[in-house]
């Protein structure tokens, strides 16, 4: 069957460390990954895009790497802060479908 | 408007009772997304509009729900006959075509 799997449990960082998060799919042929964060109470906010023949792609703190043949995703934030503390999904559009298909998210909480 | 906006944000209801929750989309976008998400889960497709073309329904959980867009703008979100299991925070989103999604606060349904 087809599905999206990110990690359930709770990621637990210290701050200033780079936290990565996971994204890994099943047979998906996607044409790209996005990833969002969501704050409690909130709708999820976009905040990177990456595409098929996209290895990595940067903003600021933030990187995200695409590797197609893994099937995988990894979310990368460096010098990790309290205020991203939140959680974070991740989405996909298959190449043939408009529609975003939404993992579960991960929780982070960066601990002073 | 700056942003999606949704309404109520709250609504607290009695089984059996029929609720419409409504969406302002961003102005200019095409494409107006419907979704559920439970306590912890990840975002339940429930319908897409595109354009003027005819909405993708096949999230829809049962025949209770429906949902029009009017204008090709403000879309309403009808439950008829609410039950306890649709207690949910009901989040609309809308994009450009194949293009990150913008999300609203959410409506949070709690149904006694």
């Amino acid at each position: 069957s087809q599905k999206i799997e990110q990690n359930s449990e709770a990621l637990n960082i210290q701050e200033g460390k780079t936290a990565t998060l996971t994204c890994n799919y099943t047979n998906y042929s996607p044409a790209y990954l996005q990833w969002y964060r969501q704050d409690p109470g909130r709708g999820p906010v976009f905040l990177l895009l990456i595409r098929e023949n996209e290895k990595e792609k940067r903003k600021e703190r933030l990187k995200v790497t695409f590797d197609t043949t893994l099937k995988q995703s990894l979310f990368h934030i460096t010098a990790s802060q309290p205020a991203d503390s939140a959680t974070y999904l991740c989405a996909l559009r298959a190449d043939s479908n408009y529609q975003l298909i939404w993992g579960a998210g991960t929780k982070l909480i960066i601990k002073p | 408007g700056a942003g999606v906006s949704q309404s109520p944000s709250n609504k607290v209801t009695e089984k059996g009772k029929d609720v419409e929750l409504r969406c302002d989309p961003i102005s200019g976008h095409t494409a107006l997304y419907w979704y559920r998400q439970s306590l912890g889960q990840g975002l339940e497709f429930l319908i897409y509009f595109q354009g003027n073309s005819a909405p993708d329904k096949s999230g829809l959980p049962s025949d209770r729900f429906s949902a029009e867009r009017t204008g090709g703008s403000v879309s309403t979100l009808t439950i008829q006959r609410t039950q306890q299991e649709d207690s949910a925070v009901y989040l609309c989103a809308s994009s450009s075509i194949y293009n990150e999604q913008f999300f609203g606060p959410g409506t949070r349904l709690t149904v006694l």
